[in-house]
């Protein structure tokens, strides 16, 4: 079964840093998405990209982050000057469609941790 | 406020039985549920959605139910196995177009032997 996968598993940055975190959506997909998941807690949606712009973001998603389809397989968030508090799991997803009968499916996420 | 929630954070059973699992929303403007169950270390995994349009879809060994008039949805898995040892969560979309969905803060599931 096509899976999102993302690179890498763990990411250990200093503060400050900046940081790439990688995507490779589901083949036929053409909805991209961002999430993250601070310890504990919810997972809680960042930015959403369709046909190469964003789509929706929410309002932690700040000028801080960026994401970029480079080529026609991966995807990528990009966090500029990393603080301590952007330490947590973050999840790709991706959907076939925007409508409300095409889920998302999630990848296994990269755990970034900020020193 | 959030708009999706659930009423317990962890909940045992016994190998075998049923459970349910539940929710409440908030945003009656919902028109797309998901539940997604996470295991350690992973992502969230697909179950089963249903759109406001319906208020029961069955999958294999879940059901969902969605009642719209006390904004209430469940997840039903029969017969639980050792597997099905996770966090399940709830999540919603708001309208149309490529919106994130919106996650409640999760259940714990625990099958005792």
């Amino acid at each position: 079964e096509p899976e999102v996968t993302q690179t890498p598993s763990h990411q250990v940055t200093q503060m400050g840093q900046e940081v790439i975190l990688r995507c490779v959506p589901i083949s036929n997909h053409l909805y991209f998405y961002w999430y993250r998941q601070i310890l504990g807690q919810k997972v809680e949606f960042l930015v959403s990209f369709y046909n190469n712009e964003i789509s929706e973001k929410s309002e932690i998603f700040d000028d801080q982050f960026s994401v970029e389809r480079p080529d026609g397989s991966n995807f990528t968030l990009k966090i500029r000057s990393t603080k301590l508090e952007d330490s947590a799991m973050y999840f790709c997803a991706s959907s076939q469609s925007s409508y409300s009968n095409q889920p998302q499916h999630f990848g296994d996420g990269t755990r970034l941790s900020i020193l | 406020g959030e708009s999706v929630g659930l009423h317990l954070p962890t909940l045992s059973v016994q190998e075998g039985d049923n459970s349910i699992i539940n929710c409440a929303y908030s945003n009656s403007a919902s028109d797309y549920f998901i539940w997604y169950k996470q295991e350690s270390g992973k992502g969230p995994q697909f179950i089963i959605d249903i759109r406001s349009n319906m208020d029961k879809r069955q999958g294999q060994r879940v059901t969902v139910l969605l009642n719209k008039t006390v904004k209430h949805l469940s997840l039903q898995i029969a017969a639980t196995q050792p597997g099905d040892s996770a966090v399940y969560f709830c999540a919603e979309k708001l309208g149309g177009g490529a919106d994130g969905l919106t996650f409640g803060k999760g259940t714990h599931l625990i099958i005792q032997p």
